[in-house]
C-alpha cells in the first residue's frame, strides 16, 4: 500500500466551478498535511498545510482533514483556468525530519473556460 | 518563502555517465533535501544533507549512486553516478523554512 494516494485524474472542470481534489494516506501517525500546485515544468509549490482535523480556508482554496478516516482533500472554487496544473498531496509522519515528505503522485487538474 | 537556484536546470546525459547537479540557497539552513521526480511517480525523497557530516539516505538510495556534498549551509550538491536510462528524472533540491518545504526549480535530467 502506498503512503499516499491520491485520486488519480485527469480532472476536469469549467470555469468557475468546484474542483475537488482527494487523498488518503496510510500512516495513522501522520501529522502534517500539505498541497502543493505543480505547474507543468515547475517545481511545486506551496499553496496549502493543515495540521488539525476540519476545514481550512484561504481564499479560494480550503483544506479538510478528517484523521479518523485518514482521508485530506483540497476543495477549489471559483476555478480559474490559472488554477490548471497538477496538484501534489503530501505527509509528513510524526517524529519525521521536516524535509521528509511523502507525496502522492498528483492530480492533474484542468479548468476550461 | 526561499530562493533555491539548481544548475544545471536541464541535461541530455549518455549512459554510463555521471553528472552533479548544485544547489545554492539564499540563506543558511542546516538541512538541505534532495529529492526525485520520475515520469508519473511521486516525488521521493532521496538523502539528507547536513552540513559537516554524511548525508543519510532513504531506502533505496545508496551512497555509491548518489553521492552528496554539503561544504558549507548555503550549497550542496548531488552526483547522479554511472547513469542508466532509469535515472531520467526531475531532481529536486528543497529546504525547509518556517515548517514548510520550498523547492528550487529542479535538474531535468535524460539520460539516453
Amino acid at each position: 500500500q502506498k503512503e499516499v494516494e491520491q485520486n488519480s485524474g485527469p480532472l476536469s472542470v469549467p470555469e468557475g466551478a468546484i474542483a475537488s481534489l482527494n487523498c488518503t494516506y496510510s500512516d495513522r501517525v501522520s501529522q502534517s498535511f500539505f498541497w502543493y500546485r505543480q505547474y507543468s515544468g515547475k517545481s511545486p509549490e506551496l499553496i496549502m498545510s493543515i495540521y488539525s482535523n476540519g476545514d481550512k480556508e484561504d481564499g479560494r482554496f480550503t483544506a479538510q482533514l478528517n484523521k479518523a478516516s485518514q482521508y485530506v482533500s483540497l476543495l477549489i472554487r471559483d476555478s480559474q483556468p490559472s488554477d490548471s496544473a497538477t496538484y501534489l498531496c503530501a505527509v509528513r509522519k510524526r517524529g519525521s525530519t521536516l524535509g521528509r515528505l511523502y507525496f502522492g503522485r498528483g492530480t492533474q487538474l484542468t479548468v476550461w473556460p | 518563502s526561499a530562493v533555491i537556484s539548481q544548475k544545471p536546470s536541464r541535461d541530455i546525459c549518455q549512459r554510463g555517465t555521471s553528472l552533479t547537479i548544485q544547489c545554492q540557497v539564499d540563506s543558511q539552513v542546516t538541512m538541505m533535501f534532495w529529492y526525485r521526480q520520475q515520469p508519473g511517480q511521486s516525488l521521493t525523497l532521496i538523502a539528507t544533507a547536513n552540513q559537516g557530516s554524511e548525508a543519510t539516505y532513504e531506502s533505496g538510495f545508496v551512497i555509491d549512486k548518489f553521492p552528496i556534498s554539503r561544504p558549507n549551509l548555503t550549497f550542496s550538491t548531488l552526483t547522479v553516478s554511472n547513469m542508466s536510462p532509469e535515472d531520467s528524472s526531475i531532481y529536486l533540491c528543497s529546504v525547509e523554512r518556517t515548517g514548510e518545504l520550498f523547492f528550487g526549480e529542479g535538474s531535468r535530467l535524460t539520460v539516453l
